[in-house]
């Protein structure tokens, strides 16, 4: 069955960085894209990213650019987001969530990550 | 890329309907026709529960159903039931790789 099963909660400070992982099974890896979305404490789901697994193309929220960055590593079939600059508005369960393949689909999301900036 | 408006919450009675509306622009929802819906209870993954503005992933009631005019999408539960009081979120492509999530509507069944 499909499955993707992110890294665990983090802690930081304002300014550090962070990297989620997203590691995927149960699948073709190089079939389907993964989405990165986040919900902020009492706040809606926001979209941040898209990678292809092909790791030709990347798409970001223009509220992220120059400090989000989506990588993927196909040799361990994991995704990574990592989020730099961080304030305390970045405080947010982080998901990562595979793209059916019909256009935006999100058919199996992450658990989540809480990842708390605090000083 | 500002987010797509929904209503904050929507009601309804146990055996009613409720329609959720999201409005964007002529840059996404009225652009393409890939509009996803997703079901969200607090503390667990969201749901998909529509693709392509009409279509549900198998094991999807068919109370639930999709539709969309000019920049409006919408989302229709029908027959309500307990379950189904949860946050709802549509999503629709931009374009150029970007995707953006509506506002969110909170469904109480009454």
């Amino acid at each position: 069955q499909v499955q993707l099963v992110q890294s665990g909660a983090e802690v930081k400070k304002p300014g550090a960085s962070v990297q989620v992982s997203c590691k995927a099974s149960g699948y073709t890896f190089t079939r389907h894209q993964i989405h990165w979305v986040r919900q902020a404490p009492g706040q809606g789901l926001e979209w941040m990213a898209i990678i292809d697994p092909s790791g030709q193309w990347t798409g970001y929220a223009q509220k992220f650019q120059g400090r989000l960055t989506v990588t993927r590593d196909t040799s361990t079939s994991t995704f990574y987001m990592d989020l730099s600059s961080l304030r305390s508005e970045d405080t947010a369960v982080y998901y990562c969530a595979r793209d059916g393949g019909n256009w935006g689909d999100k058919d199996h999301w992450g658990q989540g990550t809480l990842v708390t900036v605090s000083s | 890329q500002s987010a797509l408006t929904q209503p904050p919450s929507a009601s309804g009675s146990p055996g009613q309907s409720v329609t959720i509306s999201c409005t964007g622009s002529s840059s996404d929802v009225g652009a393409y026709n890939y509009i996803s819906w997703y079901q969200h209870h607090p503390g667990k993954a969201p749901k998909l529960m529509i693709y392509e503005v009409s279509k549900r992933p198998s094991g999807v009631p068919d109370r639930f159903s999709g539709s969309k005019s000019g920049n409006t999408a919408s989302l229709t539960v029908s027959g309500l039931q307990a379950e189904d009081e949860a946050d709802y979120y549509c999503n629709s492509y931009a374009g150029s790789n970007i995707y953006v999530f509506g506002t969110g509507t909170k469904v109480t069944v009454l």
